[in-house]
């Protein structure tokens, strides 16, 4: 599969804890997008990533999560001091950009945090 | 703030039956317009595209939808669908003002009974 593949599929944390997600985009993507979804509701924007330089940031964003694409290939996303809010599902999607600017999505990662 | 809004969350009809989801977005500017589907147990994939040109946009399994600028509307529709068109509907907006986020509604959850 060539896909955009993230893991792990499932993540069930406490409170507090740290936790890190991975995606792998397609390979000859050079934009990287995170997105976070909750139940009823579309995804949400939360950052942006063209090859390795992180261009956009939603001003949503609590100084909790940060996120990195070091070497514009793999990217993680790390949530520190979970709190129950943060329980959703985490979207991946990566594009060629330019005039193409289709969305390719991962499956997620659903986060739950106890 | 830039928004997208989808007139139905729940949607039910039988086989045959014609489909129309409304989706309008708040934006003043130049927009690229998108519907995603979500069926059951897969990841979220591009149904149709609006860049520019036709308003009257074609996509796959049969769906059009129409870029109406004056109603800033980009209705999803299908002259009759099947049960293999159950899932979840997403417009999705991106604006051009030199941004990369799309901004997703909330998604319309269509029910096609056999």
């Amino acid at each position: 599969d060539t896909g955009v593949s993230q893991d792990p599929r499932h993540k069930i944390t406490k409170r507090g804890q740290n936790v890190t997600f991975r995606c792998d985009p397609i390979s000859e993507h050079n934009r990287l997008y995170w997105y976070r979804q909750t139940l009823g509701q579309g995804p949400e924007f939360l950052t942006y990533f063209q090859n390795e330089a992180q261009l956009e940031k939603s001003r949503l964003l609590s100084d909790r999560f940060s996120a990195e694409r070091p070497k514009g290939s793999f990217s993680t996303l790390e949530i520190q001091r979970t709190e129950q809010g943060d329980s959703a599902m985490y979207l991946c999607a990566s594009s060629l950009g330019g005039t193409n600017e289709k969305l390719f999505f991962g499956s997620g990662t659903q986060l739950s945090v106890l | 703030a830039q928004s997208v809004s989808q007139h139905n969350h729940h949607v039910i009809l039988s086989e045959a039956a014609s489909l129309e989801l409304g989706c309008n977005y708040s934006y003043g500017g130049t927009v690229n317009l998108f519907w995603y589907v979500q069926y059951p147990g897969q990841h979220l994939q591009l149904l149709l595209k609006y860049f520019s040109g036709d308003p009257l946009v074609k996509g796959i399994k049969g769906f059009e939808a129409e870029f109406i600028k004056s109603k800033f509307s980009f209705n999803l529709r299908k002259p009759s669908v099947q049960w293999s068109d159950t899932a979840e509907y997403f417009c999705a907006v991106k604006l051009n003002t030199g941004g990369f986020k799309t901004i997703f509604g909330a998604g319309t959850r269509l029910f096609v009974k056999a």
